[in-house]
């Protein structure tokens, strides 16, 4: 079964700094990949996908994400965060089976100090 | 945003009651969810429907079923609630499979006490 790995609960950074969300995915074909936010009382907003192509998707808000299928890896990414970026962010997957039912991971909560 | 409404937003209930959420949307999308979101499980799916009176179940779907009799509307119901269902509950929704772009509604915070 497919199962999808978000390393820390928890990260903080500073404004300004670097973003690195993880996410890990088990899959026995090629997944189609996504990374969704969460604001507060609100619920799941698409930030970006894979399905083929290239590699390195770009999303809303300044956010990219790069497939590496020898790490079975797509980690998420900005260059500089910005305090209106605090929210929580879920990597989920899919299967190119009839299905396509999204699995998510555990979510990783990020915290921007000023 | 996409027309998606939950009812209720909130609700309190006793063990062993039943209880129904709403979802509704007025996108004319096919394929409708319903996830519970709880800490440290993210968004478990608990069923799904895939057209007018086809449904099918996720992961979670014990002591939950579901209906869709109408295209924009899709019922979650638990028979008799228990504690463990204490959760918050959101619809998505998607115009074709879940490849595709998911909308989701604001969720609907069940409390079994």
């Amino acid at each position: 079964a497919q199962s999808v790995t978000q390393l820390g609960s928890h990260v903080s950074v500073s404004e300004g700094a670097l973003v690195l969300l993880r996410c890990n995915y088990s899959s026995s074909v090629p997944p189609y990949l996504f990374w969704y936010v969460q604001y507060p009382n609100q619920g799941l907003q698409l930030l970006l996908k894979y399905t083929t192509g290239a590699t390195l998707v770009k999303g809303i808000n300044g956010f990219e994400a790069e497939f590496k299928k020898s790490e079975t890896s797509f980690h998420l990414t900005k260059p500089s965060a910005h305090m209106s970026d605090a929210a929580e962010y879920f990597c989920a997957v899919t299967g190119q089976d009839s299905s396509y039912k999204l699995i998510f991971g555990s979510g990783t909560r990020l915290l921007v100090r000023p | 945003d996409a027309g998606i409404t939950q009812s209720p937003r909130h609700k309190v209930t006793e063990t062993g009651t039943p209880v129904t959420l709403r979802c509704h949307q007025t996108e004319n999308h096919r394929y409708m969810y319903w996830y519970r979101q709880d800490p440290g499980h993210g968004l478990r799916l608990i069923h799904y429907s895939y057209g007018v009176k086809d449904t099918d179940k996720g992961e979670v779907s014990d002591g939950y079923s579901v209906s869709r009799s109408k295209t924009e509307d899709f019922l979650l119901t638990l028979e008799s609630a228990t504690s463990s269902q204490t959760s918050v509950y959101f619809c998505a929704i998607s115009e074709s499979v879940a490849n595709e772009k998911l909308f989701f509604g604001s969720g609907t915070q069940l409390s079994v006490l």
